[in-house]
């Protein structure tokens, strides 16, 4: 079963902080994903990546920095938050190129921003 | 780009009747079409997944239909229990992959005794 962590769980901070959201896989998939998930909206993709270095734009990129520093490990950064990124974040991995195409997700991270 | 539109945003069915969630999507170059189930206070997990070359596919007591002409797709889950109740998301990708996928809203369905 594919392992996918996030830290932290639940976050607050103010309008204007710096948040830094953590996401971590242990199967060696390609992919990475961020999204994050509204209510009336579902799941909007924010960045993704296949591979260490590498940085896709996803359908609501505003706001958000991404990075991912090696196969396991993606960031998404928030350097000046607002309030409409309140919300609750999910990071998923997949492994298309061996043809897993089901996305696999982390327990997901609150955060509030206030 | 691509809109998923998900019709029913609730649904409550009795246990052992059948449960039917539709969506719809846009973009006729969508190749690729997920569905997650979410449970409560819980994160998404994959169900199942038919692709642009099939109009059917069958797994247990899941069962998904693709219209391409109408851009439509179907879940149909037969004898619900009550560990059906959740929300059910589909999804669309152009990609063969399946990366890229554009969620719809989400549908909570509610299986009674």
């Amino acid at each position: 079963e594919a392992a996918v962590t996030q830290s932290p769980r639940n976050k607050v901070t103010v309008t204007g902080g710096n948040v830094t959201l953590s996401c971590r896989q242990t199967n060696s998939h390609n992919y990475m994903y961020w999204y994050r998930q509204d209510t009336g909206h579902g799941l909007r993709l924010i960045h993704y990546s296949y591979g260490a270095g590498n940085l896709q734009i996803g359908d609501v990129p505003d706001g958000y920095k991404a990075t991912r520093t090696t196969q396991e490990d993606f960031f998404l950064l928030l350097e000046l938050a607002s309030p409409s990124q309140t919300s609750l974040y999910f990071c998923a991995s997949s492994d298309a190129d061996w043809g897993v195409y089901e996305q696999y997700f982390g327990p997901g991270t609150r955060l509030t921003v206030l | 780009g691509e809109k998923v539109e998900q019709h029913e945003s609730t649904l409550s069915v009795r246990e052992g009747d059948s449960a039917v969630i539709n969506c719809t999507y846009t973009d006729t170059a969508s190749s690729y079409f997920p569905w997650y189930k979410q449970e409560a206070g819980k994160s998404l997990h994959f169900v199942i997944d038919i692709r642009s070359n099939v109009d059917r596919k069958q797994s247990q007591r899941l069962i998904v239909l693709l219209d391409k002409k109408a851009k439509r797709f179907s879940l149909h889950i037969t004898a619900t229990q009550p560990e059906d109740s959740a929300i059910y998301f589909c999804a669309a990708s152009r990609t063969s992959s399946g990366q890229k996928l554009v969620f719809g809203q989400g549908t909570i369905l509610k299986v009674y005794l």
